[in-house]
């Protein structure tokens, strides 16, 4: 099983470009989620999504958009790269049937917006 | 407003010691404190969840306790070793409505040998 997936790995956008950042599980967890990592900000919730076919925003929602494809896929999307998204955003997913769960992340996307 | 604190300032400790790491929250009262580990160019991954009805949790050389009154947890790594060198983020429910955790910013582990 290869957990969660992200792709790209690395990416090199110029401001104004968009970009869609792809999630993927094999673990059948019903919430997934997005985070951005800074440097002394700790991880910031984006989007969320608690069950397929549904998805709210998190505390930084603005500049993104995402799509739950399926129970599986979740993307995230920059229609207008800013310099300000320059960060590594992480995909996260849980079981999504309780508080307090565990979550399990991928490794993560290093984005550079110039 | 809900915050949550974690020492930014790198802690370096000899190989062997107990290293201590602080979680400190403000403003609301989570019913469980999740302790993650992430290394350079990697996600976080979880270690241990504690709710707020106990007062320690110990896995292996791991020990998390929980203070509600003071707001605080603590994790230590007991015999640490240089492969635990890291950063180790914590993780509360804060209450907001979403089945979403809130992380510290995270402290960076150095264990020389």
């Amino acid at each position: 099983n290869a957990g969660v997936t992200q792709t790209p790995k690395f990416q090199v956008l110029k401001t104004g470009q968009s970009m869609t950042l792809q999630c993927a599980q094999d673990m059948n967890h019903n919430s997934m989620y997005w985070y951005r990592q800074d440097p002394g900000m700790g991880l910031r919730l984006i989007y969320y999504s608690a069950s397929e076919g549904t998805t709210d925003k998190g505390e930084v929602p603005n500049g993104y958009n995402v799509s739950r494809l399926n129970k599986r896929e979740f993307s995230l999307r920059l229609e207008s790269a800013a310099p300000s998204q320059t960060s590594v955003y992480f995909c996260a997913t849980n079981v999504g049937l309780a508080d307090g769960e565990t979550q399990y992340f991928g490794p993560g996307t290093r984005l550079l917006v110039l | 407003s809900q915050k949550i604190e974690q020492n930014s300032e790198a802690l370096n400790i000899q190989e062997g010691k107990t290293a201590t790491l602080t979680c400190n929250y403000t403003n609301y009262s989570p019913a469980y404190l999740q302790w993650y580990r992430q290394d350079p160019g990697r996600g976080p991954v979880f270690l241990l969840l504690i709710r707020e009805n106990e007062k320690e949790k110990r896995k292996e050389r791991l020990k998390v306790t929980f203070d509600t009154t003071l707001k605080q947890s603590l994790f230590h790594i007991t015999a640490s070793q240089p492969a635990d060198s890291a950063t180790y983020l914590c993780a509360l429910d804060m209450n907001t409505g979403r089945r979403a955790l809130t992380f510290g910013s995270g402290t960076r582990l150095q264990v020389q040998p």
